[in-house]
């Protein structure tokens, strides 16, 4: 069974703080594997995609890093900003399919 | 382009009552999806249509819940009746299969609330 497990649940830092979420999948055969930010009230949108030959992807503040070996991924953020509070979602899509599979997120809170 | 277009994007009910939701896709994108959004369980496929088929229902949770697609603009997701556990965010999402990017847009969603 396809299977996309994400940690820690939940995270709170101060702001100006770097941090890194976790992302743990089980989809096979692999397509790609997005990143999406989810603001509270809004829908999710995408923050990167990583295919299997690619080992980082920077967007800005964000970068992911993709491990097909041991099917992991982890999203690092630097410098945080009070704006970067959301909930981060981790989606793995199989080759041959239009069909993801979606992590429980990570809620991120950022302080003052 | 406006995005994916979701209405209302809140409704409150009594158990028992019908709920439409509705929701009008990018244009040129050919994938529509419906997806349903809990704390507990996250974001959950309820169903999906391709160029306004019907290809996946098998997330609809009950014979409760219908979807529609009857043009390439418009879908509407239907709860009959309603109940307190359909409670949730639901959100459509859409994309396009041809570029090669299977990135899915989704619209701000619906908040239901059933009383």
């Amino acid at each position: 069974k396809n299977q996309v497990e994400q940690s820690p649940q939940s995270l709170i830092i101060l702001e100006g703080k770097n941090c890194t979420l976790q992302c743990n999948y089980t989809v096979s055969p692999f397509s790609n594997l997005r990143w999406y930010k989810q603001d509270t009230g809004r829908g999710p949108v995408s923050l990167t995609i990583m295919t299997f030959s690619e080992n980082t992807k920077s967007n800005g503040r964000y970068t992911a890093t993709l491990d097909a070996d041991t099917k992991q991924s982890s999203l690092h953020i630097t410098a945080s900003q009070l704006s970067d509070s959301a909930s981060y979602i981790c989606v793995v899509t199989p080759g041959g399919s239009y069909i993801p599979t979606f992590g429980r997120g990570t809620s991120l809170i950022v302080h003052p | 382009d406006a995005g994916v277009i979701q209405s209302p994007r809140h409704e409150v009910t009594e158990m028992g009552q019908e709920v439409t939701l509705r929701c009008k896709p990018i244009s040129g994108h050919d994938y529509l999806f419906w997806y349903r959004q809990t704390m507990m369980r996250g974001l959950e496929l309820l169903i999906y249509f391709n160029n306004n088929v019907p290809i996946d229902d098998s997330g609809m949770p009950e014979d409760r819940f219908s979807a529609k697609m009857p043009n390439a603009s418009f879908s509407t997701l239907k709860i009959q009746p309603s109940e307190p556990r359909d409670s949730a965010v639901y959100f459509c999402a859409s994309t396009r299969s041809s570029g090669g990017s299977n990135e899915q847009f989704f619209g701000p969603g619906t908040r239901l609330t059933v009383l």
